[in-house]
């Protein structure tokens, strides 16, 4: 099984709907995070959380919303999807501050969204 | 400016050529440097980090310069399972936390 799993891996819905991505992870990691990937535009970070009690916002929070259910649990919320929400989404974890592994990503791999 | 800047390419190699891409980032309070890899359709994966020294893994080494603000990542001997494309990432160290940014990425296809 893979390490950081993300569901759905394909979703294609239609403008106004709401959507959640889903993600969990079995590395032990305190740390979660949304990205979400566009052609030209690289990876842009939407949501992250350092531990269940923490949310923080990204650079492109706008139109998003996310839920830490659990340490290992992190979902991404899109109350109205809209079409410029059509993206490659990645659920990524590391290590606390003090590892030394702490700015080293493992990824989930991805959710494609579609909205029409 | 981009905080990160990569030449998009494609750089188009045979196989067994040496190629190398650079990386150039704004921030001079960046501490710390990683290439990944991404395969097409797929995630990113850690390929290796940047230390200031320099570093080799196998037929990849990378290398930081610090006053000219770029890191660089040489391939040697390249392979057709080298075809991807590899990204630039720089950590920032700010009061709230670390800082990753990514760069578009280079495209690299080695071709038999």
């Amino acid at each position: 099984d893979a390490d950081v799993t993300q569901t759905p891996r394909n979703r294609i819905t239609k403008t106004g709907k709401r959507i959640m991505l889903e993600c969990s992870q079995t590395k032990g990691h305190d740390r979660m995070y949304w990205y979400r990937q566009d052609p030209g535009l690289g990876l842009r970070l939407i949501y992250y959380s350092f531990d269940v009690k923490d949310i923080n916002k990204g650079e492109i929070s706008d139109g998003y919303s996310v839920s830490r259910q659990a340490q290992a649990k992190f979902s991404l919320s899109l109350e109205s999807a809209i079409p410029n929400q059509t993206a490659l989404y990645f659920c990524a974890t590391s290590e606390s501050s003090r590892a030394s592994g702490a700015n080293v990503l493992t990824f989930g791999a991805g959710s494609r969204l579609t909205v029409l | 400016r981009k905080e990160v800047e990569q030449d998009p390419g494609p750089f188009n190699v045979p196989e067994g050529a040496t190629v190398a891409f650079n990386c150039t980032y704004s921030n001079s309070a960046s501490q710390s440097f990683f290439w990944y890899r991404q395969d097409c359709r797929k995630e990113p994966k850690l390929l290796m980090s940047v230390y200031s020294s320099g570093n080799e893994d196998g037929r990849f080494t990378a290398q930081l310069n610090r006053a000219s603000q770029y890191i660089s990542l040489l391939i040697r001997d390249s392979k057709l399972s080298d075809s991807a494309t590899y990204l630039c990432v720089v950590n920032k160290k700010k009061s709230s936390g670390d800082k990753l940014t990514f760069g578009t990425g280079t495209r690299l296809a080695v071709r038999p």
